[in-house]
């Protein structure tokens, strides 16, 4: 049973354009996201995370915006670089007493053209 | 800081045969982790760490058992390997206290059961 689901394999944009990338949940009571972005042969390495009392976060190019009615999450990447070819995994921690143990989306993977 | 290290990095290993994957964090870290990614499914819980000593059962531990020999070592063994087993296995850790799902995640071990 799947509660975070990426249901968009992968995306290709031009440099300096922007990326959005899009995440839907099922599980109302998750109230945490987090993004995590994979380069080949690595481990994910976190990029950014926001609180469900929050609609926006941002930190430089990436800014996540959350929609709790529509239970739904997307990442922005503006504007996108070659450097940001990799894929992007949304994750929401499970309801325990551990906030590590992790759902995490398939993946979209990211590819930026020049 | 070398952060979370794994070994091996690549393994094949024959129907039934056994293996340990080792990992090992130096960020004095309290949660430690191992998880799985296989295509499609992003990356899946296997078992985890709150503590030394203490080890709990992730969102798909059949097959796997696991170890916390002290607060660096966290080590994942197969018993009897399965071609369902073949992965990419990913260790991390992550600070008790964080309270943010935030994951310092190893570079990988490619597992191939043939």
């Amino acid at each position: 049973d799947q509660q975070v689901k990426q249901n968009s394999p992968s995306l290709s944009v031009q440099e300096g354009r922007i990326s959005i990338l899009n995440c839907d949940y099922t599980n109302s009571m998750f109230d945490y996201f987090l993004w995590y972005k994979k380069y080949p042969a690595e481990g994910p390495t976190f990029l950014i995370s926001i609180s469900s009392i929050k609609d926006k976060n941002e930190d430089g190019r990436f800014t996540v915006f959350l929609n709790k009615s529509a239970k739904h999450l997307s990442l922005h990447i503006v504007p996108s670089q070659p450097g940001d070819s990799a894929v992007y995994f949304c994750a929401a921690p499970r309801l325990t007493d551990s906030w590590g143990k992790l759902q995490f989306g398939a993946g979209t993977q990211v590819v930026v053209t020049p | 800081n070398a952060g979370v290290t794994q070994t091996p990095k690549f393994q094949v290993l024959k129907t039934g045969q056994s293996m340990t994957l080792q990992c090992a964090q130096d960020m004095n870290h309290n949660s430690m982790y191992w998880y799985r990614q296989d295509p499609g499914m992003g990356l899946r819980l296997i078992y985890y760490s709150a503590s030394e000593g203490t080890t709990d059962k992730g969102e798909v531990p059949n097959g796997y058992n696991v170890s916390r020999l002290n607060k660096r070592e966290f080590s994942l063994r197969l018993e009897s390997a399965a071609p369902s087993q073949t992965s990419v296995y990913f260790c991390a850790s992550s600070a008790q206290d964080a309270n943010t799902g935030e994951l310092f995640f190893g570079e990988g071990s490619r597992l191939t059961v043939l």
